[in-house]
């Protein structure tokens, strides 16, 4: 079974420039993740989506941070304008989805490190 | 406000003794547990998992400990083997109604030595 997908694995960008990760998660996962891990800091949640619906994005910065997941499949996520503070990586994940149970296992892709100059 | 604590940056342990990761948490609410193993330039790998109705889980070489009064898991790894050199993150669980939502602790990164 092929996990989850992400692309570009790494990404250098000046600060003020935008920038757009792409997640293609485990086929048949429902509910899809982004996390934000900065360097000696565990993954923190930015957004989660239920197939193609948002069901948690509290602790996304908005004014700079977008993210859509069309179809309910693939999603990408944008950063417009990058500051020196967003250089961590970002790792998608996804899970069944099973109408929210803790149990619900997440498994993550490999991430894409952005550093922001 | 962290509500999930691993307080040990790095533990190193020789091959073949025990491994003891620590993890502490505040919040109640969580009702799921879970310890994740990264290697570098990976994504996490889900290792193992306990739900706070039990107190102990057990897979393999793998063994996830919870004391719920204390708000306190641990994750024993015996025997400890060079190919588990890697940073182990544990991370909680609260169902929301709509949504399942981890949260992580910063990691102990373990180191195997022969």
């Amino acid at each position: 079974e092929a996990g989850v997908a992400q692309s570009p694995r790494y990404k250098i960008i000046e600060k003020r420039q935008s920038v757009a990760f792409w997640c293609n998660p485990i086929s048949g996962h429902a509910t899809l993740y982004w996390y934000q891990q900065i360097l000696g800091q565990g993954p923190k949640l930015l957004i989660q989506f239920q197939n193609n619906g948002v069901v948690d994005d509290s602790q996304l910065p908005k004014d700079r941070f977008s993210a859509e997941r069309l179809k309910g499949v693939d999603s990408t996520l944008k950063i417009q304008p990058a500051k020196l503070e967003d250089s961590a990586v970002y790792l998608c994940a996804s899970s069944l989805g099973d109408s929210g149970v803790s149990t619900d296992t997440q498994y993550f892709g490999p991430g894409t490190r952005l550093t922001v100059l | 406000d962290q509500q999930v604590k691993q307080n040990s940056p790095s533990l190193s342990v020789q091959e073949g003794r025990i491994s003891i990761l620590n993890c502490d948490y505040t919040n109640s609410m969580f009702d799921y547990f879970l310890w994740y193993k990264k290697y570098p330039a990976e994504g996490p790998t889900f290792l193992i998992s306990i739900s706070s109705i039990k107190d102990k889980n057990e897979d393999g070489r793998f063994t996830v400990f919870l004391n719920k009064s204390a708000k306190h898991l641990s994750l024993h790894i015996v025997p400890s083997q060079p190919g588990d050199s890697a940073v182990y993150f544990c991370a909680a669980s609260v169902n929301t109604g709509t949504a399942s939502k981890l949260t992580f602790g910063t990691g102990t990164r373990l180191q195997v030595t022969l």
